[in-house]
């Protein structure tokens, strides 16, 4: 059964400084991973998505996560963090008996200024 | 530009009320999805649907039913709501072969 679990429930970082928002995976053939990002008061919007080509996978706004099969791991990072980018993410898998998305249980980021 | 509306941001009701949750998306998209969300547990799947009056059951439909009429409209209804249905609720739409989901922005509802 495909799952992902969200290392963090909350991190904190300084505007400018490196954003690291931490995700495994278990899955047990090759898995489609998403990131969303939920902003205050506002629905899910997709960050990116990784469906089995390159491994380092670009998304909006700056953001970036690379796929790793050895660590089962698919990490998002921004390396200067912005004020707008206070919001809560989601890492996602598709599985399921129907190949739904499962979504992790969210990391919410803070920016200090 | 997908959009894909909800008809209530914020909702109160009172327990054993009958409520119904309308979500339309303009893209005609086969697949809808109805998700709760909850602090601390991200989005949990409820029911979806693949086609007009088509219907499965997700992780946690128990309190739930759903409405297909039209290909734009997706309909979450709540026989009679009880507090734990207390939570914000989304959803989504995707078209049939692809992988992202397009959501909307969500009702918060309240049973009192």
């Amino acid at each position: 059964a495909q799952s992902v679990t969200q290392l963090d429930s909350h991190v904190s970082v300084s505007e400018g400084t490196p954003v690291l928002l931490r995700c495994n995976y278990s899955s047990s053939y090759s898995p489609s991973l998403f990131w969303y990002v939920q902003h205050p008061n506002k629905g899910l919007q997709l960050l990116l998505k990784y469906t089995s080509a390159a491994t380092l996978v670009k998304g909006i706004n700056g953001f970036e996560a690379e796929f790793k099969k050895s660590e089962t791991s698919f990490h998002l990072t921004k390396p200067s963090a912005h004020m707008s980018d206070a919001a809560e993410y989601f890492c996602v898998v598709r599985g399921g008996s129907q190949g739904n998305l499962i979504f992790g249980k969210g990391t919410k980021l803070s920016v200090k200024p | 530009d997908v959009k894909v509306t909800q008809s209530s941001r914020y909702l109160v009701k009172r327990t054993g009320e009958k409520v119904f949750l309308e979500c339309v998306q303009d893209m005609d998209h086969e697949n809808m999805f109805w998700y709760r969300q909850d602090p601390g547990l991200g989005l949990r799947l409820i029911y979806f649907s693949y086609d007009v009056k088509m219907k499965e059951k997700g992780d946690i439909p128990e309190g739930y039913s759903v409405s297909r009429e039209k290909k734009e409209r997706f309909s979450l209804i709540l026989e009679s709501a009880s507090t734990n249905q207390t939570s914000m609720y989304l959803c989504a739409s995707m078209e049939w072969g692809q992988e992202t989901q397009y959501f909307g922005p969500g009702t918060r509802l309240l049973v009192l």
